[in-house]
Parts: C-alpha cells; sequence; structure tokens
C-alpha cells in the first residue's frame, strides 16, 4: 500500500465556518506534511510532523491548525478562513525527512 | 539556500517525440533531487529521484534523468511522447543544510500534440 487518503476530495465553506481535512496513510512513515497549491503555481510547504511532533510552521496563520493524533493521521483543522485560502490542500508522507513524499490526491478547498 | 530553476513553463512535442525537460538546481551540500508529475485536479506523483547513487536514473512511464553535477542539472527525459504524457512536471531538491525541506521548481507544463 503505497498510498496516501485525504478526505473530503472537495469542500466548499463560509468565512465563519469550521471544518477540518483528513489525512491517512498506512505505509510506516513517520513524517507527514501539509502543502497549499494554488492554480499554476507549484506546492507551498506549511507543517511538517516529524514522529507526531510538529517540527516546522512555516509562518502560517492561525486559522489554519495542524494535528497528528497518531502516526498514520494528519488533520487539518481550518477556521474562519479567507476567499484567498481557497486552493488545493495537499497531504504527503515520507518515511523520514531524508527519503521521496508521496502525496494524495488533495483536497479542493472554496472559501465563499 | 537551496533553489531550482525549470527552464520553460511550457514545452509543447508532437505524439512519439523526444521529450526534455530542464531542470537546474542550486544546493551548498549534495542534494537529493526530484521529478513529480501532475495531472490535472490531482495530487503530486513521484516520477523518479536522485539521492548519490547512480547518475542516470530511471523512473517510471519510461522517463530517466541524469543528475550531471558540473552542470548543476537533472534534465528529464523520454525518447517517445505519448498523449497520457501530457501534465505539469515539478523539479524538486532537498538537501540536510535545508533540514531536507522540499523546494519545488515553478513547473513545466508539457503538451503532446497528435
Amino acid at each position: 500500500d503505497t498510498e496516501v487518503t485525504q478526505t473530503p476530495k472537495h469542500l466548499v465553506m463560509g468565512m465563519t465556518n469550521k471544518k477540518s481535512l483528513k489525512c491517512e496513510q498506512h505505509m510506516g512513515h513517520r513524517a507527514m506534511y501539509w502543502y497549499k497549491q494554488k492554480a499554476k503555481k507549484p506546492p507551498e510547504l506549511m507543517f511538517v510532523y516529524s514522529y507526531e511532533k510538529l517540527s516546522i510552521n512555516e509562518s502560517v496563520p492561525s486559522r489554519f491548525s495542524p494535528e497528528c493524533p497518531n502516526s498514520s493521521l494528519l488533520n487539518l483543522h481550518l477556521h474562519a478562513l479567507q476567499p484567498e485560502d481557497s486552493a488545493l490542500y495537499l497531504c504527503a508522507s515520507s518515511h523520514d525527512r531524508s527519503t521521496e513524499a508521496f502525496f494524495g490526491q488533495g483536497t479542493r478547498l472554496t472559501v465563499v | 539556500a537551496q533553489s531550482v530553476t525549470q527552464l520553460g513553463s511550457h514545452v509543447s512535442v508532437s505524439e512519439g517525440a523526444l521529450v526534455l525537460l530542464r531542470c537546474n538546481y542550486s544546493s551548498s551540500v549534495p542534494p537529493y533531487l526530484f521529478w513529480y508529475v501532475q495531472y490535472p485536479n490531482q495530487g503530486l506523483q513521484l516520477l523518479l529521484k536522485y539521492t548519490s547513487a547512480a547518475t542516470l536514473v530511471k523512473g517510471i512511464n519510461g522517463f530517466e534523468a541524469e543528475f550531471k553535477k558540473s552542470e548543476t542539472s537533472f534534465h528529464l527525459t523520454k525518447p517517445s511522447a505519448h498523449m497520457s504524457d501530457a501534465a505539469e512536471y515539478f523539479c524538486a531538491v532537498s538537501d540536510i543544510g535545508s533540514n531536507y525541506k522540499l523546494t519545488f521548481g515553478k513547473g513545466t507544463l508539457l503538451t503532446v500534440n497528435p
């Protein structure tokens, strides 16, 4: 199993809503990542978890809150988002920080 | 600091023609280099990786890339393009100096004409 599964695939939310994005992998990977990708741009790193601890926060606004409940799961909690936060949110995992990352299919988020 | 430059934001080839997508990197320490492909409305799929073993790396779907330290390049090639190769391609670099943060190039959109 070399799959990273993200749910939901699509999400539309209002600016006052609270929602969560979920990511799951069963490859035994100990590093997990959240990326944000705007149209026609490369992915931008948001957060890195290594061994279930937050190791990198790329100065992401606090309206995005990551959580790693266990080694297989990664969540991204969303609250009070802005329309400019609309993007494709990608989860990825790797065996450890020095190995290649495997990406999920992404969640297409639209903030209205 | 590491960086990646992909020359050409859009490359167009005919079906059956050679595919060449260019990638140059900057890194102060030995790099790890990757090529990813992204089809519309999908995530990124790893095509191949260089991690200091063989300089000619073979990947999936008939793609390969050659690491040339003297030219700081890692160009992606495929001898014969197929319609299904049409996608966005990203070159990426990481190294120990950046704590293995993956830095992407801006991407190259490959169009394959019948």
